[in-house]
């Protein structure tokens, strides 16, 4: 199985700022990976599929990068809404694996 | 608009069975897949599998594939997960999301959920 290893595992930051979390691939994976962000006892919603390409609906401030084993979520100018858990995935192959997740706080 | 409803919570013994269904609208069903996954109290997610509501197609992760079943009713746009054999560590909500026709690629709509767990 492919491992995906994101980091950082939590985050704090204040409304405004710029983050980055960044995700590795244990293989290449081309451009296989997807951006997810959930808030607590909801579901996840897509942010960005296919590293780059942003879901209808989801605000410029997200922006996905890399190919080949490195990837990074961009968020710039965080609002309020914005403080949730994300997760990267990759579906190169089966099984679908996830990041473990990264927890953005308000510092 | 695009909508996937899950039926409601279970509560199982170990060793029994569950079944989950994920009625989908909104869209045509035969035009994509459903994709099921978990996620564990506190925990992250877990893909256990993928269905082309088209083909009829499925994968499976590996560690699910002796006690998992994913199928579809295309009369009523409905995705089934039914997993056997259940443990206390499969106590989670179990999400099913709209996925791509001929592979598992991403999920752009979810459903909203539904809590298993699996206790004596």
């Amino acid at each position: 199985d492919i491992q995906m290893t994101q980091s950082p595992s939590s985050l704090s930051a204040s409304v405004g700022d710029r983050v980055t979390i960044t995700c590795r691939a244990s293989q290449s994976i081309s451009s296989f990976v997807n951006w997810y962000q959930q808030k607590p006892g909801k579901a996840p919603t897509l942010l960005i599929y296919a590293a780059h390409s942003l879901h209808s609906g989801v605000p410029s401030r997200f922006n996905g990068r890399g190919s080949g084993t490195d990837f990074t979520l961009n968020i710039s100018s965080l609002q309020p809404e914005d403080f949730a858990t994300y997760y990267c995935q990759q579906s190169y192959s089966a099984p679908r694996t996830f990041g473990q997740g990264t927890k953005l706080e308000i510092k | 608009q695009v909508q996937l409803v899950q039926s409601g919570a279970e509560v199982k013994k170990p060793g029994a069975s569950v079944k989950v269904s994920c009625k989908t609208s909104g869209y045509t069903f035969s035009s994509y897949g459903i994709s099921w996954e978990r996620q564990a109290p506190g925990q992250g997610l877990e893909w256990m599998g993928w269905i082309s509501a088209d083909t009829g197609d499925t994968k499976y992760a590996q560690k699910f594939r002796d006690r998992l079943t994913i199928t579809k009713d295309t009369s009523t746009n409905t995705a089934y997960l039914e997993l056997r054999s259940l443990r206390s560590d499969d106590t989670a909500v179990y999400f099913c999301a709209r996925d791509q026709r001929y592979s598992s690629s991403w999920n752009d709509y979810w459903g909203q959920g539904t809590l298993v767990t699996v206790s004596s």
